[in-house]
């Protein structure tokens, strides 16, 4: 059974700093691995899809590793903003439906 | 596009009541997901339809819920009877695509529900 694990449950940056969230999964055979963020109240936000067959994906600020073969993803946020301040979850797709399977989130903070 | 549309927004209800949750996907999305996030359980899938049609409801909790999509545009999840450990929220999702697909999920804005 697929397990997702996101280290650190929580973290506090100052504003400026890059972001380093960590998403590691145990069964390698995937889809794609999705990263969303979730603000308080509301709905999930799609960030980025890595598919199983790239290393990594970029939009804007952005950039999401993924290694296979040792179950991992990353996300790196840059220059973080206040306005990043969220909970970013990792999510990965084991077959063919579409399934998810989600780790449990990081909560950022970040101070201005 | 509106997105996914979720109502109601907020629902309290006491125990032993029927409780529906209602979820509109975007157009010409063909598959919708119904999710629960708890603080103990995080987000857990409770049951998925593609083209209308259920096709894994392994996660759904009990016989007290149950799931339609009588159309494209339009799913229900309902609770009878409600139970105070049914308090969460409840979030709804679609995507396009078939098999191998690599379309995102949308997120509706969730369904927060307390059952006293």
């Amino acid at each position: 059974k697929q397990e997702v694990t996101q280290i650190p449950a929580a973290l506090s940056v100052p504003e400026g700093e890059n972001l380093v969230l960590n998403c590691s999964f145990t069964d390698s055979a995937i889809y794609n691995l999705q990263w969303f963020r979730q603000d308080p109240g509301k709905g999930l936000t799609s960030l980025l899809l890595i598919q199983s067959s790239q290393r990594e994906q970029t939009s804007g600020r952005l950039n999401a590793s993924l290694d296979k073969s040792s179950g991992r993803s990353t996300l790196y946020i840059a220059a973080s903003q206040p306005g990043d301040s969220a909970t970013y979850l990792c999510a990965v797709r084991g077959d063919s439906w579409g399934k998810l399977q989600f780790g449990a989130g990081t909560q950022v903070v970040v101070t201005p | 596009d509106a997105g996914v549309i979720q109502s109601p927004r907020h629902e309290v209800t006491e125990m032993g009541q029927e409780v529906t949750l209602r979820c509109k996907p975007i157009s010409g999305h063909d598959y919708l997901f119904w999710y629960r996030q708890t603080m103990m359980r995080g987000l857990e899938l409770l049951i998925y339809f593609n083209n209308n049609v259920p096709i894994d409801d392994s996660g759904m909790p009990e016989d007290r819920f149950s799931a339609k999509m009588p159309n494209a545009s339009f799913s229900t999840l309902k609770i009878q009877p409600s139970e105070p450990r049914d308090s969460a929220v409840y979030f709804c999702a679609s995507s396009s695509g078939g098999t191998h697909s690599n379309q995102p999920q949308h997120f509706g804005d969730g369904t927060r529900l307390s059952i006293l």
